[in-house]
């Protein structure tokens, strides 16, 4: 089955950066889009940017460009989303989706920025 | 952007009771719809998409209906398990956006 496995949680420092993972499996890693989406404690949902893997082309909420870098390893079918300068407005729960319409999501990887 | 906003932001119901919730979009979406709920600790699962389809191993009593910019998700005979947050999301156009989502409780 369809499975998405998130790394674990992180805990930074205030300008810092922070890589995570989305480990794929079930289907074939490079015939669909994976997004980035942010949840702040409490609040709605965010689309950072999606990238496809075939390709590594990708699409950025503008919000997030310069914030989110996200790339992948076809030989590992795993998805990553670097964000770098990281401040308090970063602390979230991430999650990585297939698709655009969210079929399968992650676990999510909860972010503290802290000193 | 295209702004989604949906009401109410929180609902209270009875258990057997039928619930809607809205979702109004700033532009015609065309269907470019999905609902997803969410658990406390979870991530959010799939409900429907493109408006009015149903997710596989979504119960039927769910449902959704609209077009061009109004929307809106039923649920029927509302069950304990049903209880959680409740997000609209469109993906017609860049950036994909949400709705500031609706918690739904049990009264």
């Amino acid at each position: 089955q369809v499975k998405l496995l998130q790394s674990g949680a992180a805990l930074v420092k205030p300008g810092a950066s922070v890589k995570m993972s989305c480990k794929a499996s079930g289907y074939t890693f490079t015939d669909y889009w994976v997004s980035w989406v942010k949840q702040s404690h409490g609040k709605s949902l965010e689309w950072i940017g999606e990238i496809y893997p075939n390709s590594g082309a990708t699409n950025f909420n503008e919000k997030f460009k310069g914030k989110a870098t996200l790339t992948v390893d076809k030989s590992t079918s795993t998805a990553y989303m670097e964000l770098s300068r990281l401040t308090s407005e970063d602390s979230a729960i991430y999650y990585c989706t297939r698709g655009a319409t969210g079929r399968y999501w992650g676990q999510g990887v909860m972010v503290t920025v802290s000193s | 952007d295209i702004q989604m906003t949906q009401s109410p932001a929180s609902l209270s119901a009875s258990l057997g009771e039928t619930v809607t919730i809205e979702c109004r979009a700033s532009e015609d979406i065309y269907n470019g719809l999905a609902w997803y709920q969410q658990k406390p600790g979870k991530s959010p699962q799939l409900l429907i998409y493109n408006a009015n389809s149903l997710h596989t191993g979504v119960p039927s009593r769910f449902s959704g209906s609209g077009s061009g910019t109004q929307y809106s998700l039923k649920i029927n005979s509302l069950q304990s398990e049903d209880v959680a947050s409740y997000f609209c999301q469109q993906y017609y156009n860049y950036p994909y956006t949400f709705g500031a989502g609706t918690k739904l409780e049990l009264k």
